[in-house]
């Protein structure tokens, strides 16, 4: 398969724990964006990486998220001291430099107890 | 006032009627996109567009820049259409990031 992956499908935590979220892209993508859907929602935009290089946050990234992309491949969403306002899904997409179309991840959903 | 407006928020068909979802948009905007998403969270790509109007099979899209508005058609519908079809515009810049509408609920019935 080589459509974008993210793994865990779905975590459950209770408040104040850290989580960690993984997205792998179409490997010659250079861009990854992450975003966050709450139920009845349509998807917000949290960050995106050109290559390793996180290029844009949005307001919405609180000071407990930070998102990583080491090597221009693989991405990392870390949230630190979880609130049951995390919950929701979050998504990650991939596209090539330059070229509008995004290819999606299936998600993580998140649920903090 | 969300800069991306869907309409309807729900839509219940019969199977084989003709749906019309619209989108409006309040920022310049490089594409337009138009998305499916199923229960469970996956969310597949349908048209990106810039202008002019796209078919594939059964799914029309229309796009009108002067007018900042957008429909979504599909002809014959079938239960397996059931799906949140969201609108998204990318709006200019380098970055391509994207901003969603909320999504129409659609349920087309046998």
């Amino acid at each position: 398969d080589t459509g974008v992956s993210q793994d865990p499908r779905h975590k459950i935590t209770k408040r104040g724990q850290n989580v960690t979220f993984r997205c792998d892209p179409i490997s010659e993508h250079n861009r990854l964006y992450w975003y966050r859907q709450t139920l009845g929602q349509g998807p917000e935009f949290l960050t995106y990486f050109q290559n390793e290089a996180q290029l844009e946050k949005s307001r919405l990234l609180s000071d407990r998220f930070s998102a990583e992309r080491p090597k221009g491949s693989f991405s990392t969403l870390e949230i630190q001291r979880t609130e049951q306002g995390d919950s929701a899904m979050y998504l990650c997409a991939s596209s090539f430099y330059s070229y509008n179309e995004q290819f999606f991840g299936p998600g993580t959903r998140l649920t903090v107890l | 006032k969300n800069e991306v407006e869907q309409s309807p928020q729900n839509l219940t068909a019969q199977e084989g009627e003709f749906i019309t979802i619209n989108c409006s948009y309040s920022v310049g905007i490089s594409a337009l996109h138009w998305l499916q998403q199923h229960p469970g969270g996956g969310i597949v790509s349908l048209f990106m567009l810039s202008s002019g109007k796209k078919k594939h099979g059964r799914l029309i899209a229309t796009i009108n820049i002067q007018e900042k508005h957008s429909s979504l058609h599909i002809t014959a519908s079938h239960p397996r259409d059931s799906a949140v079809y969201i609108c998204a515009v990318s709006s200019g810049g380098s970055n391509y990031k994207l901003t969603f509408g909320k999504g129409t609920l659609l349920t087309v019935n046998p």
